[in-house]
């Protein structure tokens, strides 16, 4: 398993200013994920956080919106850019081995913009 | 893509009587599934998966179910509990694919009655 430490837990942000969130790993892990999670809603992929590479990005994310770093196999960050009120959500960190078996999640950050 | 399907949205049970909580899935190539148990204000936590390789899994009170030729997996909890109260999700991915992704279901709100 894998203990994933994210930070803020929460926050509540104006509209038009960004927030970073961080993810730390106790392991080194292949892959990592964010994810966003809306009020009473599944879990959707933002994007693939790749080591020393640009992440990459599922359909209707785009970098400029969700710009995210992965400088080592240990830590990633999230930033969500010029925020409205719709991007208030719990944005999810996850990771998963090279064999793509289990995925563990982080606690969540709840963000609130208004 | 992949899409996974999610049933019922709801589901009430009395303590002690069984839940079972339904997916279908799209992609043939997928081989691992996935069930994660999310209580409020935390992050989903893995509570069982399955390999295509394997028809049924079973771990004390919960199992999981699996259908190649029907593509649905189904998840199965016995003598509930009301800590079992909370939304589950199933999920899918082509374990060793190029990302790994998971895909998501809808989700289903457990309120265990006691």
């Amino acid at each position: 398993s894998a203990v994933i430490s994210q930070k803020p837990s929460r926050d509540i942000c104006q509209r038009g200013t960004s927030l970073t969130i961080q993810c730390q790993v106790d392991s080194q892990v292949t892959m990592m994920f964010w994810y966003r999670q809306q009020p009473g809603q599944s879990l959707t992929l933002i994007a693939t956080a790749n080591q020393g590479s640009e992440a990459t990005y599922e359909s209707g994310f785009v970098i400029d919106k969700f710009p995210i770093s992965r400088p080592n196999l240990t830590f990633s960050t999230l930033t969500v850019s010029n925020m409205s009120p719709e991007d208030s959500s719990i944005y999810l960190c996850s990771v998963r081995w090279r064999d793509g078996t289990e995925a563990f999640f982080g606690q969540g950050t709840r963000l609130t913009v208004v | 893509g992949e899409n996974v399907e999610q049933h019922p949205s709801t589901l009430s049970v009395q303590e002690g009587d069984s839940a079972v909580i339904k997916c279908t899935y799209s992609d043939s190539a997928s081989n691992y599934f996935p069930w994660y148990k999310q209580e409020l204000g935390k992050g989903p936590q893995l509570i069982i998966d399955i390999r295509s390789n394997v028809g049924e899994k079973k771990d004390q009170r919960i199992a999981v179910t699996l259908n190649k030729t029907a593509k649905h997996f189904s998840l199965h909890i016995t003598e509930t509990q009301p800590e079992d109260s909370a939304v589950y999700f199933c999920a899918a991915s082509k374990r060793g694919g190029a990302t790994n992704k998971l895909i998501f279901g809808t989700g289903t709100l457990l309120a265990v009655q006691p």
